[in-house]
C-alpha cells in the first residue's frame, strides 16, 4: 500500500517554542490532507483539512494561529505548533487522500512539552 | 452541513458480537470507510462500501444502507485485542472525505 512518512516521531520541546512535524507521501500525491491530534484514551480528533491550493480549513476549537498548516506541495504537508505549552502535549497524526483511494495514515508524532 | 455520527464509546465483552453504527449527512455519497485505531498508533483500513448490502472479512463484516445513510461494523468473536477506536469516514459527490469523531470500543473479559 501507499506509504506515508511522519516525522519526528517524538519531540520534547520547551514551553513557548516551536515545533514542526512533517508529512510526505513516498509513492502517491496527495490532495487532501488531515491533521489530528490524539489526548490519552480519546479518539483521534480532526484538527485542520487541507486540500490543494487553498487554504486549511480548521475545525472549530482549533486555533488557526497556534497550529500552522502548509500544505507545501502534493506531497508534503507540515504542522506547526507554534508557542507550545504543556496543554499542547498530545499524539499529532497527518493522513493523505488521493480522493481515488482510503486515506492514508502517517506513525504519528508523540509530542510533550515541558 | 455535512454530518458523520458515530456513538462515542461502547462496551462489549470477549467472545461476544458488537455492531458499531454510523449515520452520515453528506453532500453526495462515493463510498464508506472503516478505519481502525489503537491508542498510540496509526489507524489501519478495515472496510470500504459502496453499494448497499454486507461486506466480510473474516472476523469484521460492515454493511451500507445508502437511502438510509447508514452503516455499521460488526465485529464477532471479540478478542481483547479488538478494543480500539473505530472511524468511519464517508466520500461525497466531491471525493472530499468526511470523518466521523469515533467511537471507542472497550472489550471486556
Amino acid at each position: 500500500g501507499a506509504v506515508v512518512s511522519q516525522h519526528p516521531s517524538r519531540v520534547i520541546c520547551k514551553s513557548g517554542t516551536s515545533v514542526k512535524i512533517e508529512c510526505r507521501s513516498l509513492d502517491f500525491q496527495a490532495t487532501t490532507m488531515f491533521w489530528y491530534r490524539q489526548f490519552p484514551k480519546k479518539s483521534l480528533m480532526l484538527m485542520a483539512t487541507s486540500n490543494e491550493g487553498s487554504k486549511a480549513t480548521y475545525e472549530q476549537g482549533v486555533e488557526k494561529d497556534k497550529f500552522l498548516i502548509n500544505h507545501a506541495s502534493l506531497t508534503l504537508s507540515t504542522l506547526t505548533v507554534t508557542s507550545a505549552h504543556p496543554e499542547d502535549s498530545s499524539f499529532y497524526i497527518c493522513s493523505m487522500y488521493t480522493g481515488n483511494t482510503e486515506a492514508f495514515f502517517g506513525q504519528g508524532t508523540r509530542l510533550t512539552v515541558v | 452541513g455535512q454530518n458523520i455520527d458515530q456513538p462515542t464509546e461502547m462496551t462489549a465483552t470477549e467472545g461476544a458480537i458488537v455492531q458499531i453504527n454510523c449515520t452520515y449527512q453528506t453532500s453526495g455519497f462515493n463510498g464508506l470507510f472503516w478505519y481502525q485505531q489503537h491508542a498510540g498508533e496509526a489507524p489501519t483500513f478495515l472496510s470500504y462500501n459502496v453499494l448497499d448490502g454486507l461486506e466480510e472479512k473474516g472476523r469484521f463484516s460492515s454493511f451500507l444502507s445508502r437511502s438510509k445513510g447508514y452503516s455499521y461494523l460488526l465485529l464477532k468473536e471479540l478478542q481483547m485485542k479488538d478494543s480500539a477506536s473505530y472511524l468511519c469516514a464517508v466520500r461525497d459527490s466531491n471525493y472530499q472525505l468526511i470523518w466521523g469523531a469515533g467511537t471507542k470500543l472497550i472489550i471486556k473479559p
